[in-house]
């Protein structure tokens, strides 16, 4: 059971880079999101999605896109990235009022 | 719109007890508790969905006060596989969406 599925591991990017960082999930769960961890702010919520074509912003989303063309699928892109992106981020898919299961998340670093 | 989470750290012995408080300003549909261990994903605990509910298994339990808009995580008897960093979740629901928001941690450090 692969679960979900996050890549790259690690990413070092320069200022201005565009990147997209993968996730995917076998799990057919409708609700998925991406979270970003820093030290001492927890795991804020970049974006959601809860289903194909369906995404809403969360609390940070200034800076990245999102598309959910799949179930499977749903892929953050960070059009010209800047050293405040550089973090952790989490990938995150469930159903409905249920259980989160997190990829092994992606550490970016932005130069 | 994240949680509050109540202490950022505690430090135990073995064996010893501890409570972590969770706060919201806005309505609870629902809260999840999670751990995170240094360098890994968050771990889902459990999920409390009715006011007044208490869940648990074991030596870990939470419950959830919806018109105070509070949960709490208990920890009895803490072994050292407890320790890590506790996470609160709350979903809020807006046009039919679930939107999760998670405090900003608790690190647990269980000591021999």
């Amino acid at each position: 059971n692969a679960g979900v599925t996050q890549t790259p591991k690690f990413q070092v990017l320069k200022t201005g880079q565009s990147m997209t960082l993968q996730c995917a999930q076998d799990m057919n769960h409708e609700y998925m999101s991406w979270y970003r961890q820093d030290p001492g702010m927890g795991l804020r919520l970049i974006h959601y999605s809860v289903g194909a074509g369906i995404t809403d912003q969360g609390e940070v989303p200034n800076g990245y896109n999102v598309s959910r063309s799949t179930t499977e699928d749903f892929p953050l892109r960070l059009l010209s990235a800047a050293p405040s992106q550089t973090s952790v981020y989490f990938c995150a898919s469930g159903v409905g009022a249920g259980e989160l299961f997190f990829g092994e998340g992606s550490r970016l670093t932005v130069l | 719109q994240q949680p509050v989470q109540s202490p950022q750290a505690v430090i135990l012995r073995e064996g010893e007890d501890a409570v972590i408080n969770c706060s919201s300003s806005k309505a609870l549909y629902s809260v999840h508790w999670y751990r995170q261990k240094h360098g890994e994903a968050p771990v889902f605990l459990m999920i409390l969905l009715k006011g007044g509910e208490q869940k648990g298994h074991e030596k870990i339990s939470a419950s959830f006060n919806e018109k105070k808009q509070q949960s709490s995580l208990y920890l009895t008897a803490s072994q050292l596989s407890y320790s890590g960093t506790y996470f609160c979740g709350t979903e809020k629901r807006r046009n039919n969406f679930n939107k999760f928001y998670f405090g900003s941690g608790t690190k647990l450090n269980v000591k021999p």
